[in-house]
C-alpha cells in the first residue's frame, strides 16, 4: 500500500513569510494528524482531523497556523506568518481508527526552516 | 497532564547484545503504549502496541513489557545489529482524546 504523502520535503523561508504543507493520507484512513518535531524533541501534536472534522486542535497556535482537510482525504497545513520558532520538522500521519489501538503511518515530514 | 520520560542518555551497546530502553510516564495510566522507530531524516514508523491489561508483547526479536503499577515500559531488542541503530519513541494514548503523545526519544547506537 502507499505510504503516506507529504510536500515539499524542504523549505526555507524568512520570518514573516507565509507557507503551506500539504499531507495525503494512506487511502481509507479516516483520522490525520498534524505533529511538529523540533530538533531532539519528540513529536508533538498539532490538530487531529476525522473524516473532514476537527477532533483536536487545542494545541495549535491559532493566531498563525491554520490547518484544513475539505473533502476528508488530503490536508492542508498553513503558517502566516512564520516566526523563527517554527523551523521544526512538520509530520503528517493517519490511522484507520479515531482511538490510538492502531499504530499510526506517519510521512516522512516536511523540514522548515525560518531565518 | 502527562509526562513522558526516555531514557535521556544516548545509548551505545556492542552486536549481539540486548539493548533495553525505558518509557516512564506520571499521571494516568495509558489504555495503549505505542513504540516507533524513527531514523534521521524519515518519520516514526510503528513498531508495537501494549494495552494496559497486557504485561508483555513479543514481535521477532523485539520485546515491550508495561507496568502500570511502576508507570513504565521497557523496550527490549535482542541479539541487536548495527542496523537497529535509530531513536526510539514511545507514545502514550491520551483519555477520550484518541490521539497518542510521545516521549522525547532514546537515541541507540549499536556497535560492530
Amino acid at each position: 500500500e502507499a505510504g503516506v504523502a507529504q510536500s515539499p520535503r524542504y523549505k526555507i523561508i524568512e520570518k514573516r513569510q507565509s507557507v503551506a504543507f500539504w499531507c495525503n493520507p494512506i487511502s481509507g484512513h479516516a483520522t490525520l494528524y498534524w505533529y511538529q518535531q523540533i530538533l531532539g524533541q519528540g513529536p508533538k501534536l498539532l490538530i487531529q482531523f476525522q473524516n473532514n472534522g476537527v477532533v483536536d486542535d487545542s494545541q495549535l497556535p491559532k493566531d498563525r497556523f491554520s490547518a484544513e482537510r475539505l473533502k476528508g482525504v488530503d490536508s492542508t497545513l498553513k503558517i502566516q506568518p512564520a516566526k523563527l520558532e517554527d523551523s521544526a520538522v512538520y509530520l503528517c500521519a493517519s490511522s484507520l481508527g479515531a482511538r490510538p489501538n492502531y499504530g499510526y503511518t506517519f510521512g516522512s515530514g516536511t523540514r522548515l526552516t525560518v531565518v | 497532564s502527562q509526562k513522558i520520560e526516555q531514557n535521556s542518555e544516548a545509548l551505545n551497546i556492542q552486536e549481539g547484545k540486548t539493548a533495553t530502553l525505558t518509557c516512564n510516564y506520571t499521571n494516568y495510566s495509558p489504555a495503549y503504549l505505542q513504540w516507533y522507530r524513527q531514523d534521521p531524516g524519515r518519520g516514526p514508523v510503528f513498531l508495537l502496541l501494549i494495552r494496559e491489561n497486557e504485561k508483555e508483547k513479543r514481535k521477532e526479536r523485539l520485546k515491550v513489557t508495561f507496568d502500570t503499577t511502576l508507570k513504565q515500559s521497557l523496550f527490549h531488542i535482542t541479539a541487536s545489529q548495527p542496523a537497529d541503530s535509530a531513536t526510539y519513541l514511545c507514545a502514550l494514548d491520551v483519555p477520550r482524546g484518541g490521539k497518542l503523545i510521545f516521549g522525547q526519544g532514546t537515541e541507540l547506537s549499536v556497535k560492530p
